[in-house]
């Protein structure tokens, strides 16, 4: 199974500042279609999760251009350049290269 | 607008079974792997199982091989998860997942 360790596991951070998340996978996401199979996932308080980040770096329809990922291979980060108060929640990253598994959650609080 | 919506969640005792289901609008769901992810109260998101296009390739997380099975009805553009066997550590949120969305999910307790 391919394990996905995020740090740290929470974040304060005031309004406008930029955060970053770090994402490692056990082994590399790198498929063998030439995709990195690296996704990013916020839950906000109460509600359902919801695909931010695909394929590492790609962001999903109506996400703001506030978000971005990077990384390659093993290595993963989710940079919010100024954050807002929506943006409270839990970030996950999560690798569908085998399977899906998901990191243990990263919470983003104002 | 793409909705999906679960059904079929509630109280099931030790050893009981449960069948969820999913209503898919909205995007071509015959076109799209569909997935059930679970998250247990206070936990993180855990992957369940998901199935091809045409219901010919299912796989499943090695703790829940045997006791649960995904299926699909690309006619009715509806997910099913039939479960069996229920735990107590079975229960959690289940979320539909596919084109790229989530639903709203359905919770499943086991309890006596």
């Amino acid at each position: 199974d391919i394990v996905m360790t995020q740090t740290p596991l929470s974040l304060s951070v005031p309004p406008g500042q930029p955060a970053s998340i770090s994402c490692k996978s056990s082994q590399s996401l790198l498929h063998s279609d030439g995709k990195t199979r690296l996704f990013w996932v916020l839950q906000r308080p109460g509600q359902s999760p919801q695909f931010l980040i695909y394929e590492v770096s790609n962001r999903f329809s109506g996400v703001p251009d506030r978000f971005s990922g990077s990384g390659s291979g093993t290595h993963f980060t989710l940079k919010i350049s100024r954050v807002e108060a929506e943006d409270v929640g839990v970030y996950y990253c999560m690798q569908n290269r085998q399977l899906w598994t998901f990191g243990q959650g990263t919470k983003v609080e104002i | 607008e793409v909705l999906l919506v679960e059904s079929g969640g509630g109280l099931v005792q030790p050893g009981g079974s449960l069948r969820l289901s999913c209503a898919a609008s909205g995007f071509t769901f015959s076109r799209n792997w569909m997935n059930w992810v679970r998250q247990a109260p206070g936990k993180g998101p855990e992957w369940v199982a998901n199935i091809n296009q045409d219901g010919s390739e299912k796989y499943y997380v090695d703790s829940m091989k045997g006791r649960f099975a995904i299926s699909r009805d690309n006619g009715k553009n509806s997910l099913y998860l039939q479960m069996s066997s229920l735990r107590a550590e079975d229960t959690a949120v289940y979320y539909c997942v596919g084109g790229n969305y989530w639903g709203q999910g359905t919770l499943v307790t086991v309890s006596s």
